[in-house]
Parts: C-alpha cells; structure tokens; sequence
C-alpha cells in the first residue's frame, strides 16, 4: 500500500516571500504523484501532476515541484506568495491500476496562510 | 462547461437517519470517484466507478455506505443509519478514462452533519 507524508501542517509565510511545501510518499510500486489545492469551501483544484520525464514540473498560479525518486518526496514551491495563495495544499499519489482506476491517496495536507 | 456539481451542499441530520447525496460528473466523464474528507481522517478514498459499475468498492467504511451510478452519469451515495463519526465533508471527482492517470476535477462538496 503507497502512503503520503505532508511534513507541516501548517506554513505561514509573508507576502512575496517564497515557501516550500514538502511532500514524501512510500510505495513498493511506481506511482504518480499530484499537488491540489483547496480554498475555503471549495472543492480540491489540480495544481500539478508529475507523470513521467523531467523532475521539474510547472503548474498553474507560478506553482512548481521537483520529483526525487531517491528520497521519493515531491516537494511543492512558489518563488513569491500573494495573499491569493492562502488555502489547503494536498499532495496526492495513484497507482496506474487499470481495474481499480486512479484513485487517489492523500497527505493530510499542509494550510498555508500569506501574511501581509 | 460546467464542472462536478454537488447536492445537497449542506445536509444537518439526526443520528440514526438516512441521507443520499448527489454527484453530477462532468459530461462525457466514464470515471467517477466519491472521498471523505473528515477532520480525524483527512481525505479518504471511498469507491470508484467506471461506468454504472464499481470495480473499487475498498474504501467504503460500512455496509451501512452504498453508492450507485446510473446512466453512466449521475452517482448517488447513500448512508443509512447515519452516526455522529460520519460527519464529514463529501467530495465527488469524475474524470475522462484515457491511457494513463487523468486528472480528477473535484466538485464543492456536501458537508454533512449528523446530530
């Protein structure tokens, strides 16, 4: 069974400082690995998926993470903050299991709140 | 287009009573997912569907947790009995089915409570 560790449960940061929300995973298997995000009262936005080739991934909102399958972690950041940013981010894992579809398993998510 | 709706978008109940809870997927989406998303246990896999059927029933906590789908579209979770440890947020996600993990879109939720 694959299971997902999210280090901090929560990370204030000011306004246009950078942050880093660090994610690491464990599994026998390869996987595939995905960051949401969740503003209040709302449902759960993809922010990036990480499928196969570069480690580097771009996403939406400035958003970037870096695949390291040595220290299997998936480490989301964003070089400057806006007070926009501040939500719920969940990293996420699959395994491509064709009978059991994607489903997903969650980290227990990190609550950024921007300070201005 | 529209996205994953959900309904209702806030259900109170009293303990021992039955809810149902509605999906609406996105339209053309095969696969369809529900999750729970509850304070102690964070989000949580409940089942999946490809189609009207459900491959992936593993994450329903009960028997007291059904859920169908019909028409290759709308997906109806239901809980009977309810109990106080049910109270949580439920979220639907559908997606296409193609080759490889595609991403799930969320809907908003049904928070439910049970008094």
């Amino acid at each position: 069974a694959q299971s997902v560790t999210q280090l901090d449960s929560q990370v204030p940061v000011f306004e246009e400082a950078p942050v880093e929300l660090r994610c690491n995973y464990s599994s026998s298997v390869s996987v595939y690995l995905f960051w949401y995000v969740q503003y209040p009262n709302q449902g759960l936005q993809l922010l990036l998926k990480y499928l196969s080739g570069s480690t580097l991934v771009k996403g939406i909102n400035g958003f970037e993470a870096e695949f390291n399958k040595s220290q299997t972690s998936f480490h989301l950041r964003k070089p400057s903050v806006h007070i926009s940013d501040t939500a719920e981010y969940f990293c996420a894992v699959t395994l491509l299991i064709k009978a059991a579809g994607n489903k997903l398993t969650f980290g227990g998510g990190t609550r950024v709140l921007v300070k201005p | 287009g529209a996205g994953v709706s959900q309904s209702p978008s806030n259900k109170v109940t009293e303990k021992g009573k039955d809810v149902e809870l509605r999906c609406d997927p996105i339209s053309g989406h095969t696969a369809l997912y529900w999750y729970r998303q509850s304070l102690g246990q964070g989000l949580e896999f409940l089942i999946y569907f490809q189609g009207n059927s459900a491959p992936d029933k593993s994450g329903l906590p009960s028997d007291r947790f059904s859920a169908e789908r019909t028409g290759g579209s709308v997906s109806t979770l239901t809980i009977q009995r309810t109990q106080q440890e049910d109270s949580a947020v439920y979220l639907c996600a559908s997606s296409p089915t193609r080759p490889g993990p595609e991403t799930q879109y969320f809907g908003p939720g049904t928070r439910l409570l049970v008094l």
